[in-house]
């Protein structure tokens, strides 16, 4: 049961372009959503948090939409760095729990 | 402020032996999860505790799995007879008392468990 659903596995992107990661929610009921940055070896860091009252959120570099009909969110990274090299999550706290997408990894080409 | 702390690493296994994984929160957190992400998946809930008490185990699978967090030392998740099928990265995570429960969730390096 994927509530949380993240379908491109894999992005790559040219230093200085823009990234979208991509993440689609099943359950209405969801009212905040995060973005994770994860590198090999290491936990998930929080990166970027929405509530469901805004549909956008700017944070330097990373922007988070939202788009509530649609079950819709997207992290835009511009510009996107070699850095930014990671797996990405995007995540809905539901009860007691977070409920994760699979992951898409960015690839920022130098 | 020491981030979250989980020990071992790695771990390896044969099948039927048992696995512990501990978690030490960060300081002044009493709430603790953890998940577990399976090759090519995303990291999916097992259990949530606050100290002395599981709160939430409906991730757990029924059998052979256990988690305690104990009034003092670490939380820790016990696996019985471990099965191949139970490698996996397991994370563990904790956040502090807030009101209402809140959204941050800090995650420790994770323990990676070989099953052989």
């Amino acid at each position: 049961d994927q509530q949380v659903k993240q379908n491109s596995p894999s992005l790559s992107v040219q230093e200085g372009r823009i990234s979208i990661l991509n993440c689609d929610y099943t359950n209405s009921m969801f009212d905040y959503f995060l973005w994770y940055k994860k590198y090999p070896a290491e936990g998930p860091t929080f990166l970027i948090s929405i509530s469901s009252i805004k549909d956008k959120n700017e944070d330097g570099r990373f922007t988070v939409f939202l788009n509530k009909s649609a079950k819709h969110l997207s992290l835009h990274i511009v510009p996107s760095q070699p850095g930014d090299s990671a797996v990405y999550f995007c995540a809905a706290p539901w009860g007691n729990q977070f409920y994760f997408g699979t992951g898409t990894s960015l690839t920022v080409i130098p | 402020n020491a981030g979250v702390m989980q020990n071992p690493r790695h771990l390896v296994r044969r099948r039927g032996q048992e696995a512990r994984l501990r978690c030490s929160p960060m300081k002044g957190h009493s709430h603790v999860y953890w998940y577990r992400q399976l090759p090519e998946e995303g990291l999916k809930f097992m259990v949530y505790l606050q100290k002395e008490n599981i709160i939430d185990e409906s991730g757990m699978p029924k059998e052979r799995f256990s988690a305690e967090f104990p009034k003092e030392g670490p939380s820790i998740l016990r696996i019985q007879q471990v099965v191949r099928g139970d490698s996996a990265a397991y994370f563990c995570a904790s956040s502090p008392p807030l009101p209402g429960g809140g959204y941050e969730q800090y995650f420790g390096p994770g323990t990676r468990l070989t099953v052989t």
